[in-house]
């Protein structure tokens, strides 16, 4: 239990289906993330927030809309997805956005399969 | 950013002592080394993180060389449970702009 949940842990959808993803720290934590994990791929940073506000982009397409109404929670909004992005979505929190590598904690990933 | 390459694979027996060595050449100055744990379907978790020389915790020691240009986790005495795959990242503040490499698939044998 690192102290950050995401629901739901599985999820099944149609392409033309719109869907969200919810993460919840209870770490006080100012900074959240989202993470890609696609079958055989390296882990890849999607989004980043501190205090609300997105502080990064890494070049995700516009079918992914992240949201934080404030710093305990962080919602990815799924529409018209493609069977690709099927993968495991990580959440993440840290302190601050500037906080050394050791001090992010994961949730356990909502493993998404797009049909 | 710093690239890392580690072995894709590595087998070990129960017990033994299991080293995973991580290439860095282009590290800089203020860059840190991390590695990270992560079963299937769950999110990494933290194992130890050092700048230099030599750091140890209750998990696992890291070593560095002089030069910094590799590091080795070495997990004592593993067992079944450590069977996971193992990540080297290395990294400045902000450390959220890293790359995670494919890292290194340790399957603990009985």
């Amino acid at each position: 239990e690192t102290g950050v949940t995401q629901t739901p842990r599985h999820l099944v959808m149609g392409m033309t289906n719109k869907k969200s993803l919810k993460c919840e720290q209870h770490l006080g934590h100012n900074a959240m993330y989202w993470y890609k994990q696609s079958a055989k791929k390296p882990l890849e940073l999607m989004f980043v927030y501190s205090l609300e506000e997105r502080v990064e982009n890494n070049s995700v397409p516009s079918r992914f809309s992240p949201e934080c109404p404030n710093s305990s929670h962080l919602f990815l909004h799924l529409h018209t997805l493609q069977p690709e992005d099927s993968a495991l979505y990580l959440c993440a929190s840290s302190q601050e956005v500037e906080s050394l590598l050791a001090s992010q904690f994961f949730g356990p990933g909502t493993r998404l399969t797009v049909l | 950013l710093a690239k890392t390459t580690q072995p894709i694979s590595m087998d070990s027996y129960e017990g033994q002592e299991v080293n995973i060595t991580c290439s860095h050449n282009n590290i800089a100055t203020n860059d840190y080394i991390t590695w990270y744990q992560q079963f299937p379907s769950q999110g990494p978790r933290f194992i130890i993180q050092g700048y230099k020389t030599k750091v140890t915790n209750e998990v696992a020691s890291l070593f560095i060389p002089a030069d910094r240009k590799s590091s080795t986790l070495s997990l004592p005495r593993v067992s079944l449970s450590d069977t996971a795959v193992y990540y080297c990242l290395v990294g400045g503040r902000p450390q959220w702009n890293f790359v995670f490499g494919p890292g290194t698939r340790l399957s603990v044998l009985p």
